[in-house]
């Protein structure tokens, strides 16, 4: 089993749809979660980190859930630029060696 | 944006030259990482450095070799490219909090063919 799994995609949505991705991490010793954004042939960035108690930022809400061993990254009133590659990104706790997953593609088309 | 510059943006060379490739830093984080990124392969590290002169081996470092004379700049080397090697080479950095790791800052890469 992958230490990081994520769903490849291609997630094809209207323009105004909610979408919802998950994440699923082996490790239970992980601490640190994070969502990146990569537009194509450009570097990973930072999206949003991903806090116990879910976070929230505009219309990106994160969260995590421990016992299942998941995080999320739900988008709201989805905008063509949306239009990306999102990387989850775990660390375990005391390791500075991230592990990423293989990133889900999400098409916003008009 | 995180200070970080790769050089060069792009490079062609041949089979069987060397190529470095540069990554510089001005936010003086500790840790600094290479990656390379394959279509069907995502992210994967090839070396990392916790500090000066302190380096280690990622899931495909065969083939490279990094330094980290200073603070600001950790260097990749292939000693003698391949093919196989051509690829999108990311370079990042971080820190490690007292509670928790921080996210990693990535350059904008470098495309390297080798023909």
């Amino acid at each position: 089993r992958k230490e990081v799994e994520q769903d490849p995609g291609p997630f094809n949505v209207p323009e105004g749809a909610t979408v919802a991705f998950n994440c699923t991490y082996s490790n239970s010793a992980s601490q640190s979660f994070f969502w990146y954004r990569q537009d194509c042939r450009k570097e990973p960035k930072l999206l949003m980190s991903v806090y116990s108690s879910g976070n929230e930022d505009g219309r990106f809400t994160a969260q995590l859930n421990r016992a299942s061993q998941y995080i999320s990254l739900l988008i709201r009133d989805s905008k063509l630029s949306d239009s990306a590659t999102y990387l989850c990104v775990v660390n375990i706790g005391g390791s500075y060696i991230p592990t990423f997953g293989r990133g889900t593609s999400l098409i916003v088309h008009p | 944006d995180a200070g970080i510059t790769q050089s060069p943006r792009h490079k062609v060379t041949e089979t069987g030259t060397p190529v470095t490739l540069r990554c510089h830093q001005t936010e003086n984080h500790r840790y600094m990482y290479w990656y390379r990124q394959d279509p069907g392969h995502g992210l994967r590290l090839i070396h990392y450095s916790y500090g000066v002169k302190d380096t280690d081996k990622g899931e495909v470092s065969d083939g490279y070799s990094v330094s980290r004379s200073k603070t600001e700049d950790f260097l990749l080397t292939l000693e003698s490219a391949t093919s196989s090697q051509t690829s999108v080479y990311f370079c990042a950095i971080s820190e490690f909090g007292a509670m928790s790791n921080q996210p990693q800052h990535f350059g904008d890469g470098t495309r390297l063919s080798i023909l």
